[in-house]
């Protein structure tokens, strides 16, 4: 089954405890993206990846980290988590940035305390 | 900054009407459109993809694209409970380098009233 999965789905912890959430889908797409949902703020993209090694920011990186070494997984990473970094989190792929339908990832619900 | 604006509702449809979704953009490079649904807590799922000026019909749902106006619509007949969520509009968003991924709307929370 194609498919984007994320771990964990649920994540409680305290400010400045270093996280990664991460990413893996199996359709071998060359896109990666994760998002950041937040209520009246909608879907805010962080960080993105083109391909392997190809990494670059969205609209809203500060405070993570993101690496690509192999073209299915995706991690994001959270040095030190603050509690603005509360959020519900997706990860998506694609085969490309514009024009290909996003497939999404069943979101990770964090909550920093 | 590109943007994608949607009305955020809620709006509220009897069961069995049609219910009409509304989407402006601010790219006039952008050249294609998606509508995704997304229930609480759920992830965005892909409703529709539209690319060319006009109509796209699949089943219940019809997208309509404008590029002149910049207006994307997505209009739902025989709107049913399980219709009830909240939509989002996409469309991709481009630099100097080329495109970097979709900018949504921030939704438009649809409820069906049985």
């Amino acid at each position: 089954e194609a498919q984007v999965t994320q771990n964990p789905r649920y994540l409680i912890t305290v400010t400045g405890k270093k996280l990664t959430v991460t990413c893996s889908q199996n359709m071998n797409h060359e896109y990666m993206s994760w998002y950041r949902q937040d209520p009246g703020l909608g879907l805010r993209q962080i960080y993105y990846s083109m391909n392997v090694e190809v990494t670059d920011k969205g609209d809203v990186p500060e405070g993570y980290k993101v690496s690509r070494k192999e073209k299915r997984n995706f991690p994001l990473i959270l040095e030190s988590p603050s509690p603005n970094q509360t959020s519900l989190y997706f990860c998506a792929s694609s085969w490309g940035p514009d024009s290909y339908e996003q497939y999404f990832g069943p979101g990770t619900r964090l909550t920093v305390t | 900054q590109k943007e994608v604006e949607q009305n955020s509702g809620p709006l509220s449809v009897p069961e069995g009407a049609i219910a009409s979704l509304n989407c402006t953009y601010s790219d006039r490079g952008s050249q294609s459109f998606f509508w995704y649904r997304q229930y609480s807590g759920k992830s965005p799922e892909l409703i529709m993809s539209i690319y060319s000026n006009g109509d796209k019909e699949d089943g219940r749902f019809t997208a309509q694209l404008n590029k002149a106006s910049q207006y994307v619509s997505l209009l739902i007949r025989d709107s049913q409970p399980s219709d009830s969520a909240t939509y989002l509009c996409a469309a991709p968003m481009y630099s100097g380098g080329g495109a970097d991924g979709l900018t949504f709307g921030k939704g438009t929370h649809l409820i069906i009233q049985p």
